[in-house]
């Protein structure tokens, strides 16, 4: 069974960084894009940064460029969003999400991790 | 960026009843459509991909239509699980991936 848990989600201040992380388990990981979406409170979802398999091509949605850092750990199946200079904007559930096989969309998804930030 | 515009923002269905939801693209994205359901406090669950295709285990009274700049998911008879916010997506030009704003399913 294909299983995604993000961790590392709390409070931080303006200003503050925080490492989410996300575990995968159950498919070849090594094999496919990852990406993070991310929902705020009451809203719709934001796709925030994506990954390739190998980690050597990433993008990065306008909102977060130059702030946020997305990577991977193939040897660990381990996916990781570091984020730098938060906003209360960043407020979010940040969840990560595998890219379909063939087609470029999220075909499973993470349970998410609560960013707040706050002073 | 393409813009993904879904209508109603809310639908009120009975049990039962078919549910017909609406997405529209800025641009023409092809087939490039994946539709997306997500439940009170839980994650998006992929329903549809590539405008038509179910995705894994969804059961086949979710369907897909629609290509260029109009889509629809239609759900043919509502169960009490079906009631949720759903989502399209476009990926056929990116970055950035893009959502609509979504419709949310509510029993009438």
């Amino acid at each position: 069974e294909v299983q995604l848990v993000e961790s590392g989600g709390g409070l931080v201040q303006p200003g503050g960084s925080l490492r989410l992380s996300c575990a995968a388990s159950g498919f070849n990981f090594n094999n496919y894009w990852m990406t993070w979406v991310r929902q705020a409170p009451g809203k719709g979802l934001e796709w925030v940064a994506n990954i390739k398999h190998d980690g050597s091509e990433t993008d990065y949605a306008d909102s977060v460029q130059g702030r946020f850092t997305i990577s991977r750990d193939n040897a660990k199946n381990s996916l990781f969003l570091q984020m730098h200079s938060l906003r209360a904007e960043d407020t979010a559930v940040y969840y990560c999400a595998r890219e379909h096989a063939d087609y470029t969309c999220f075909d499973k998804w993470g349970q998410g991790t609560q960013v707040i930030v706050s002073s | 960026e393409i813009v993904m515009t879904q209508s109603p923002a809310t639908l009120s269905v009975s049990p039962g009843e078919r549910a017909t939801l609406s997405c529209r693209a800025s641009e023409s994205v092809s087939t490039n459509v994946a539709w997306y359901q997500q439940r009170p406090g839980q994650a998006p669950r992929l329903l549809i991909y590539a405008a038509v295709s179910r995705a894994t285990d969804i059961p086949a009274r979710f369907s897909g239509s629609g290509s260029g700049t109009e889509f629809t998911l239609t759900i043919s008879s509502l169960q009490s699980e079906d009631f949720a916010m759903y989502y399209c997506q476009q990926y056929n030009r990116w970055p950035p991936w893009t959502f609509g704003q979504g419709t949310k399913v509510e029993i009438k």
